[in-house]
């Protein structure tokens, strides 16, 4: 079946510019998370959506950052007045979240360029 | 705080030969995870670990979680090219929790001919 999917795949954007990044998860999935990932380094939990239930938001570095999430389906995650030092690739995962079914699924990404 | 560490962090290795990638966690945790990523790719994944003493293998890797030592180790046999990846391992922030994934900072394989 479909994966996760994420768009656009790279964004280049000029400083100052709010740039909306999108995430579509796996059907039925429960949970989305968000990810970043700067170049060479590993992943940093940026915020996790599960169900209704209010967003964990406490991964987020700054209040420019922000994310929605519709039901269980689309989120978006926001960055306003970017900065340089958000370019990373921005990876969404999703899972299921039933007793013994953890795993994320991970998208393909979103490189995101700040110049 | 939960820490992640991996080692090495760069492996080269020939093809043919054997090398383990180990991974330390600071906190207690039920469960380990470990990825792949190719170069500008996403991750992949490739184990989940789920109790003491869990091994699990798949061709040339081999992955096994030892609890009480709060270490997880990624075995290569006779490692291939096509091995050449970055791996990481991840452990969740709680006991029990399963969001919030903290990973390792990875290890870059490069398997030569």
């Amino acid at each position: 079946g479909a994966g996760v999917s994420q768009s656009p795949s790279n964004k280049v954007t000029e400083k100052g510019k709010d740039v909306e990044l999108r995430c579509d998860p796996i059907s039925g999935h429960t949970a989305l998370y968000w990810y970043r990932q700067r170049l060479g380094q590993g992943l940093e939990f940026l915020i996790y959506f599960q169900g209704n239930s209010a967003p964990d938001k406490s991964g987020l570095p700054s209040d420019r950052f922000s994310a929605e999430r519709t039901g269980e389906s689309v989120s978006t995650l926001t960055i306003q007045r970017t900065q340089q030092e958000d370019s990373a690739v921005y990876l969404c995962a999703s899972s299921l979240e039933l007793a013994g079914k953890y795993e994320q699924y991970f998208g393909p990404g979103t490189r995101l360029t700040v110049t | 705080e939960l820490k992640v560490e991996q080692n090495p962090l760069f492996l080269s290795m020939q093809e043919g030969k054997n090398y383990t990638i180990y991974c330390n966690y600071s906190t207690t945790s039920d469960r380990l995870y470990w990825y792949r990523q190719d170069p500008g790719k996403s991750l992949e994944s490739l184990f989940v670990l789920l109790s003491n003493g869990a091994v699990k293998q798949e061709g040339r890797l081999m992955a096994s979680l030892d609890t009480k030592a709060r270490l997880s180790t990624l075995h290569i046999t006779a490692a291939v090219h096509d091995l050449s990846a970055t791996y990481f391992c991840a452990v969740p922030r709680a006991p029990g929790a399963t969001n919030k994934l903290i990973f390792g900072t990875g290890t870059l394989l490069a398997v030569q001919p």
